[in-house]
């Protein structure tokens, strides 16, 4: 285990329903990030949050909501998805932002929307 | 903008035997770092290995190590003495030395390991 846990595992989700993944990581670090890993194409850096504060948004369609209370805890509010949002979610985090920081990945949440 | 080429979707390895996985990048910048990650079947992705573009010599962690060359761009990884627990998929990912949120991985090569 790498210090990083997600809830749910799985999740099925129809179009106009309304959830919330969850990472949470007990390794004191300062940088969490969403990523989305579809089948053969490269993971998708979605946010990036440093110190609690948001720093990155790549584009993201606003149907995908982050929030980040504190430094342990990171959510996935999800809303309004469509068929081609179903992916594997990973969560990470990492002591610092600096680039020589590797990251600790969670074990993802299976999404799919129907 | 940077991008991350895995040329081979999948690889086979003969348990004990050696396997080289391919990367090659496209960056302008000169500072950067680069990483092997490793995910196994239904577990969490883990580092393997990591290179600093400004150390010229090789990074090697145990059974793995990497063959770095800056000026052709390319990372590959090569796993010595393979074992079945080296099954996973494996990414090659690049991180830009001037900002600290641009993360780039490659689409995975599948690494299957034979008994």
């Amino acid at each position: 285990e790498t210090g990083v846990t997600q809830t749910p595992r799985h999740l099925v989700m129809g179009m106009t329903n309304k959830k919330s993944l969850k990472c949470e990581q007990h390794l004191g670090h300062n940088a969490m990030y969403w990523y989305k890993q579809s089948a053969k194409k490269p993971l998708e850096l979605m946010f990036v949050y440093n110190f609690k504060e948001q720093t990155e948004n790549n584009s993201v369609p606003s149907r995908f909501s982050p929030e980040c209370p504190n430094s342990s805890h990171l959510f996935l509010h999800l809303h309004t998805l469509q068929p081609e949002d179903s992916a594997l979610y990973l969560c990470a985090s990492s002591q610092e932002m600096s680039r020589r920081h590797e990251q600790y990945f969670g074990p993802g949440t299976r999404l799919t929307v129907t | 903008a940077q991008t991350v080429t895995q040329s081979q979707p999948e690889m086979s390895v003969q348990e004990a035997e050696t396997v080289t996985l391919s990367c090659t990048y496209d960056t302008s910048e000169s500072d950067y770092y680069l990483f092997w990650y490793k995910q196994p079947p239904s577990r969490q992705m883990i580092l393997v290995i990591r290179q600093e573009a400004y150390k010229q010599q090789n990074a090697t962690e145990n059974r793995f190590s990497v063959n770095f060359q800056k000026a052709a761009k390319s990372f590959s990884l090569k796993i010595s003495d393979s074992q079945l627990g080296d099954a996973a998929m494996y990414f090659c990912a690049y991180r830009t030395g001037y900002n600290n949120n641009d993360m780039r991985f490659g689409a995975g090569t599948r690494l299957t390991v034979k008994p």
